[in-house]
């Protein structure tokens, strides 16, 4: 089976970059999206085609890719940005999650 | 608006089947896909399938194929998964959401949630 791999954490003061990285062979062939979940809610497309922001999603957030990693980064990241973050990208026509990283910002 | 409406919580034995509805609204159901997507207590995302809601063609996750079945009722704009042999680590949060296929998906931004059905396996 094919693998996405995150930090499972990050932790960064209210300002600050933060920067979530997903590896995986697969990416350097195919896009990825990532997700933003919140304690007890569904999760929330953020990015997706690796770069591209949904509208109504905020402009601090952006992602980037470069060979098999991508990389979703909030410029300036503030209190509500606090959630779990999910990379996800296709393997074999099949989907597959990364595992997830839990950002905290405080 | 686009949305989409899941059943209720279910409580099943070991062995039993569960089967949960999501019901869409807001767009043409037969334009894009439902796929369902698992969370385990405390655990991450599991992609389970998708189901075309033009001609109910499926994909399958390689580790449900056999116990899984996906199926819609365009006349209702409602999408069905179905998980049988139950065991207490499918025991999760069960979520649709509708969207492209899995390669198409990856390029667009269609992508909408239900609020999740929570299917306890429990004896």
């Amino acid at each position: 089976s094919y693998e996405l791999t995150q930090p499972s954490s990050v932790s960064v003061s209210p300002g600050q970059t933060a920067r979530i990285t997903c590896s995986g062979d697969v990416l350097a062939k195919k896009y990825a999206r990532w997700f933003q979940q919140k304690p007890g809610q569904a999760p929330v497309l953020v990015i997706y085609k690796d770069s591209e922001r949904p509208s109504g999603i905020p402009e601090r957030f952006s992602g980037s890719s470069s060979g098999t990693t991508v990389t979703f980064t909030i410029s300036g990241a503030q209190v509500e940005d606090e959630a779990d973050y999910y990379c996800f990208s296709a393997a074999d026509n099949k989907g597959v999650f990364g595992g997830g990283t839990k950002l905290t910002v405080l | 608006q686009v949305q989409l409406v899941q059943s209720g919580a279910e409580v099943k034995k070991p062995g039993a089947s569960v089967k949960v509805s999501c019901k869409a609204s807001g767009y043409t159901f037969t334009s894009y896909g439902i796929s369902w997507v698992r969370q385990a207590p405390g655990q991450g995302l599991e992609w389970m399938g998708w189901i075309s809601g033009y001609n109910g063609n499926t994909n399958y996750a390689l580790n449900l194929q056999g116990r899984v079945t996906m199926t819609t009722d365009t006349s209702t704009s409602t999408a069905y998964m179905e998980l049988r042999s139950l065991r207490s680590d499918d025991t999760a949060v069960y979520y649709c959401a509708s969207g492209d296929d899995i390669l198409t998906g990856l390029a667009s931004p269609f992508d909408y949630w239900g609020q999740g059905t929570l299917v306890t396996v429990s004896s």
